[in-house]
């Protein structure tokens, strides 16, 4: 079975902080993405990347970057951490191309105070 | 971009009923999946379907691409099919969520 980890399940960090929420898959795969999910609003697009050291912007990038260094691991920081930020964040990864399913993990649920 | 829509948002079940989850989408998408979010948050895969009908167990999910929309079946319903069902569209490798149909399956 693919494995998406994130590092943290619960975090809570103070308004001003940089913070690195860190995602790891174990098969290879050439895609991961970051999603933020909100009551009322699902999930949307952060970040995504196709490969190492590529990025693409999704919907709502403002106030977050990305790193890929290593093909399985996908790290979303936010630059100054801020309470709208307080949020689940999930990450998942897939197979190049149109014809496979995403594998997410289990989330980090974040509170900005 | 692409709009997802899901209806209904939310449907409370007596364990054994069925159901039907509907999703439709405002442009042609290169695949269309469905998730199920458990109780703890996590998503679980269930179908990815650009078109036609595929079966897994007492599951069933059909997409008619031309018209735009997907349904997804659950049969003989059980309490631990309870959570948030997500349907997504991918358009230029990036999947889109519709904001999903809330499901609680009662004894």
């Amino acid at each position: 079975d693919v494995k998406v980890t994130q590092s943290s399940r619960y975090l809570v960090k103070r308004t001003g902080e940089k913070v690195f929420l860190e995602c790891v898959q174990d098969m290879d795969h050439e895609n991961m993405f970051w999603y933020r999910q909100d009551p009322g609003l699902g999930l949307r697009l952060i970040y995504f990347s196709y490969d190492v050291k590529m990025k693409e912007k999704g919907d709502i990038p403002e106030g977050y970057s990305v790193s890929r260094e290593k093909k399985e691991r996908f790290s979303l920081i936010l630059e100054s951490a801020s309470t709208n930020q307080t949020s689940m964040y999930l990450c998942a990864s897939s197979l190049q191309g149109w014809d496979y399913g995403y594998t997410f993990g289990s989330g980090t649920r974040l509170t900005v105070v | 971009g692409i709009q997802v829509e899901q209806s209904p948002p939310d449907l409370i079940l007596q364990e054994g009923a069925n159901s039907t989850l509907r999703c439709n989408f405002s442009d042609s998408v290169n695949n269309l999946q469905w998730f199920h979010q458990n109780p703890w948050g996590q998503l679980i895969n269930l179908f990815y379907i650009p078109s036609g009908t595929k079966q897994n167990g007492r599951l069933s999910a059909t997409t008619v691409a031309t018209e735009r929309y997907s349904l997804l079946y659950i049969s003989s319903s059980q309490t631990t099919d309870s959570g948030v069902y997500f349907c997504a569209a991918t358009v230029g490798g990036k999947l889109t969520f519709g904001t999903g149909t809330r499901l609680q399956v009662t004894l």
